[in-house]
């Protein structure tokens, strides 16, 4: 069936380093795939989105890299800082809704 | 610019009640769609609605349901409440039907059913 995966439940990084949180997707019809942020408390939030037309895309010190041969999405945060602490989801579009991955928790270390 | 505003935040209901929550999407967002989050499923997606339409459903029983309204504001209701429908209830509005306009997201409503 379909579905959108993640290979670490946690991660964890010391303040000031990079992160990459990785996401493997199942369905080779999806053309959209967005990365969001959940804080405790809150819903989730935007934080890049990548068509399946491009390898990559850069933002405010994140970047989304999508390798559709193994489709695989990945998601860079620079200068990882406290705030950044949250759980991290991929989302894929393969028709009218968005198929989600299970989550990856980032703890930042001061 | 307001966002996604979804009441009430915390909710306790008892087995067999049922229950509404509503969703005030942003202003000039004609798509409102609901997701189910829990620990063990994660985010699900239930039904959207766009133009008081109702475009897509999810793989959920029909005790879901959900309606929109003519100023796109939404509400679902769930019927008959069993104990695994606790779970933070989320709403998203787009400009447009499809997830590909890009989803604001609310706070969401936490239902716990007792």
């Amino acid at each position: 069936g379909e579905s959108v995966g993640l290979h670490l439940p946690t991660l964890s990084v010391q303040e000031g380093d990079n992160s990459i949180i990785n996401c493997a997707y199942s369905n080779s019809a999806s053309d959209y795939f967005i990365w969001y942020k959940q804080e405790s408390g809150k819903g989730p939030q935007f934080i890049i989105d990548i068509r399946s037309n491009m390898d990559k895309r850069q933002g405010q010190r994140v970047t989304v890299l999508l390798n559709k041969t193994v489709k695989h999405l990945s998601l860079q945060i620079a200068a990882t800082q406290p705030g950044d602490s949250a759980v991290y989801f991929c989302a894929e579009n393969p028709s009218y809704k968005l198929i989600f991955g299970s989550g990856t928790r980032l703890l930042v270390r001061p | 610019k307001a966002g996604v505003t979804q009441t009430p935040r915390y909710l306790i209901k008892t087995r067999g009640q049922q229950v509404t929550l509503s969703c005030s999407p942003i202003s000039g967002h004609r798509s409102v769609s609901w997701y189910q989050q829990t620990p063990g499923q994660g985010l699900q997606f239930l039904f959207e609605y766009f133009s008081e339409t109702q475009r897509n459903k999810g793989n959920f029983p029909g005790r879901f349901s959900g309606r929109q309204f003519s100023n796109s504001r939404s509400e679902m209701n769930v019927s008959t409440l069993e104990l695994g429908d606790s779970a933070l209830y989320l709403c998203a509005s787009s400009e447009g039907p499809g997830a590909d306009y890009g989803y604001t997201f609310g706070s969401g409503t936490r239902l716990t059913v007792v």
